[in-house]
């Protein structure tokens, strides 16, 4: 069955570093979204992407943000210079068709930023 | 704006005892609802979802849900819970309108099964 892939699983960084979350959506599909969890609060939605461009962002998702789909399988997140509040669980999730069916969601990249 | 609330951040059952998780939603236009699960480690897999029609709809793992327009709610439900079920549960919603595709979710609810 198709999956979505994150790596990696655990990432630690320090304060003011720049990491890379890499997702390997499900083939076929064309809408792919990050979103994150910050320990003990709710999966909020930071971005969607479609057609090589943002689609829509919430307001989490400000200039340190930055998405890509650098090839044709991997969609990546970019935070330029971590806080400490970076600190999540962030979700990879694509969907098919029109956009509008089921998101599937990656197992996650715990992000501890100390 | 959409909003959701999960009711009981943390809920224990006994094994063979219903599973009542309780969610209610916000939404000025027609919503979708989902259920998703997430078991440890893992990532969130869709237990079921309401887009139109038919009310109550069932899902993966014996789960069920009905929604109800007139007390915005929509409520996960199984008849006997499975030690297999211990897991986060979270309730989302999405504007059924098509102006966006994101997921607004709940606070989530941790469900643990007794023997």
């Amino acid at each position: 069955e198709p999956e979505v892939t994150q790596t990696p699983s655990h990432q630690v960084t320090q304060m003011g570093q720049e990491v890379i979350l890499r997702c390997v959506p499900i083939s076929n599909h064309l809408y792919f979204y990050w979103y994150r969890q910050i320990l003990g609060q709710k999966v909020e939605f930071l971005v969607s992407f479609y057609n090589n461009e943002i689609s829509e962002k919430s307001e989490i998702f400000d200039d340190q943000f930055s998405v890509e789909r650098p090839d044709g399988s991997n969609f990546t997140l970019k935070i330029r210079s971590t806080k400490l509040e970076d600190s999540a669980m962030y979700f990879c999730a694509s969907s098919g068709g029109t956009g509008r069916g089921e998101q599937y969601f990656g197992p996650g990249t715990r992000l501890t930023v100390t | 704006a959409q909003s959701v609330t999960q009711l009981g951040s943390h809920v224990s059952v006994s094994e063979g005892a219903l599973v009542l998780l309780r969610c209610n939603y916000s939404s000025s236009v027609p919503p979708y609802l989902f259920w998703y699960v997430q078991y440890p480690n893992q990532g969130l897999q869709l237990l079921l979802k309401y887009t139109t029609g038919a009310t109550l709809v069932k899902g993966i793992n014996g789960f069920e849900a009905e929604f109800k327009k007139s007390e915005t709610s929509f409520h996960l439900t199984k008849p006997s819970a499975h030690m297999s079920d211990a897991a986060e549960y979270f309730c989302a919603v999405r504007n059924g309108g098509g102006a966006t595709n994101k997921l607004i979710f709940g606070t989530g609810t941790l469900l643990a099964v007794q023997p």
